[in-house]
């Protein structure tokens, strides 16, 4: 099956600090990959879809110059947390479709855990 | 508004089946996934459907009614390392996905 790493697993930082998270398909190609944001015993919310070539589209709510998404190849795209707070705190997943349809079968990340001190 | 409704929590014993439902009031529909978290794992795919009718993949089944805004996951000769969070999500007419909030499932011996 494809897989989809990220990069890293986990990050601790000190608030206002900037953090870059790597999302990348490893063995297909993916025109669209997801990001999503999942707080302790909460369902996963969809933060932006990454479209590459193109800029992102943020869900209602999320700040766009906050969460930062660049998708600058059809294997890789990056979530940078610009000035990260302890809100910011969550564990942060992305996904990537595989096929001329990107949603009908979505491979995730591992994710990776965001502690902001 | 747009929405996905699952129980929270069930509890079940090893060996036995659940069945695990899900409700959807979307904007339009393209498609309908589970997929199984383990807590702090990122969650795993376990299926897609479509179309009406009941889609098998060994212990696992998915079963959907596009008319009645309607899905379950049912779960057979339940193990122990079933014990996760099911989630239901669908994929509305305009290709956003719409998350429930989950089935924690406990498994108990």
């Amino acid at each position: 099956g494809a897989v989809v790493s990220q990069h890293p697993s986990w990050v601790i930082c000190k608030s206002g600090t900037s953090v870059k998270i790597e999302c990348r398909s490893l063995d297909f190609q993916a025109t669209t990959m997801f990001w999503y944001r999942q707080f302790p015993k909460q369902s996963l919310m969809l933060m932006a879809t990454s479209n590459e070539g193109s800029k992102a589209t943020y869900e209602q709510g999320v700040e766009k110059d906050k969460f930062l998404i660049n998708h600058a190849s059809l294997t890789l795209s990056t979530l940078t947390v610009t000035s990260a707070h302890p809100e910011d705190s969550s564990f942060y997943i992305c996904s990537a479709g595989e096929g001329a349809n990107d949603y009908n079968e979505q491979f995730f990340g591992p994710g990776t855990r965001l502690t902001v001190l | 508004g747009q929405n996905i409704d699952q129980p929270t929590e069930m509890t079940a014993t090893e060996g036995a089946i659940v069945q695990i439902n899900c409700t959807y009031q979307t904007s339009g529909f393209n498609g309908l996934f589970w997929y199984q978290q383990h807590a702090g794992e990122a969650p795993t795919f376990l299926s897609y459907n479509v179309l009406d009718g009941l889609e098998e993949k060994g212990r696992f089944s998915s079963f959907l009614s596009r008319s009645k805004g309607y899905s379950y996951l049912l779960l057979k000769e339940l193990q122990m390392k079933d014990s996760a969070s099911y989630l239901c999500a669908v994929i509305n007419s305009n290709y956003q996905l719409i998350w429930g909030a989950g089935t924690k499932l406990i498994i108990k011996p």
